[in-house]
């Protein structure tokens, strides 16, 4: 079974540009959440999304959204990018939303902002 | 709100010993899982160990163990017989009621050969 996909693996944007992320999950999962990775706040909960509703939200501002298609695939939008949004962007896929579900990560993608 | 605590930011350990790395957390939810994730330099975060808060039994994984105290809210991992491979950050995770996993700030395993 093929494992969870992110693209782009590597972006380069400008500030005050905005970027889209793309995470396809592991075929079945229906719910996928996404992180942000700095080395100065470490690893911060984004948002999940299950059956195309999200279901929870971290404490980032109402720069970064996301959505999920009926094929379970999900995009996160981050729009007038900042310096600070410099950062792993880590996609994670589970079958459920219940912490019983192993929560199995892609690649990710790495977000440059100049 | 939960917090996951890694007080240290890197150890290093002798190729063939052991070593443990230290988490504590803080909660107040009785329902909930604790994770040890490895991120090797590729940067592809891969689950360690899961430990279930009800179940008294610590969590084993071939070299991978855990020493859980749900009283002192703490949840070691033990590698025995360390590998060049082990070689990552690891980090100290936790999930309640729903799926959204809190971090710990990491720690970074060197294996000395």
């Amino acid at each position: 079974k093929a494992g969870v996909t992110q693209t782009p693996r590597y972006l380069i944007k400008t500030r005050g540009q905005q970027v889209t992320l793309s995470c396809s999950p592991i075929s079945g999962h229906r719910s996928v959440s996404w992180y942000q990775q700095t080395p100065g706040q470490g690893l911060q909960f984004l948002f999940e999304y299950f059956s195309e509703t999200q279901r929870n939200k971290g404490n980032f501002p109402g720069r970064f959204s996301g959505r999920q298609f009926s094929n379970s695939r999900s995009e996160m939008n981050v729009s007038t990018l900042e310096l600070g949004d410099s950062a792993l962007y880590l996609c994670a896929s589970s079958l459920g939303t219940s912490g019983t579900h192993e929560q199995f990560f892609g690649p990710g993608t790495r977000l440059t902002v100049l | 709100a939960q917090t996951v605590t890694q007080s240290q930011p890197e150890m290093s350990v002798q190729e063939a010993e052991t070593v443990t790395l230290s988490c504590t957390y803080d909660t107040s939810e009785s329902d909930y899982y604790l994770f040890w994730y490895k991120q090797p330099p590729s940067r592809q975060m891969i689950l360690v160990i899961r430990q279930e808060a009800y179940k008294q039994q610590n969590a084993t994984e071939n070299r991978f163990s855990v020493n859980f105290q749900k009283a002192a809210k703490s949840f070691s991992l033990k590698i025995s017989d360390s590998q060049l491979g082990d070689a990552a950050m690891y980090f100290c995770a936790f999930t309640g009621a729903n799926s959204k996993l809190t971090f710990g700030k990491g720690i970074t395993l060197s294996v000395r050969p």
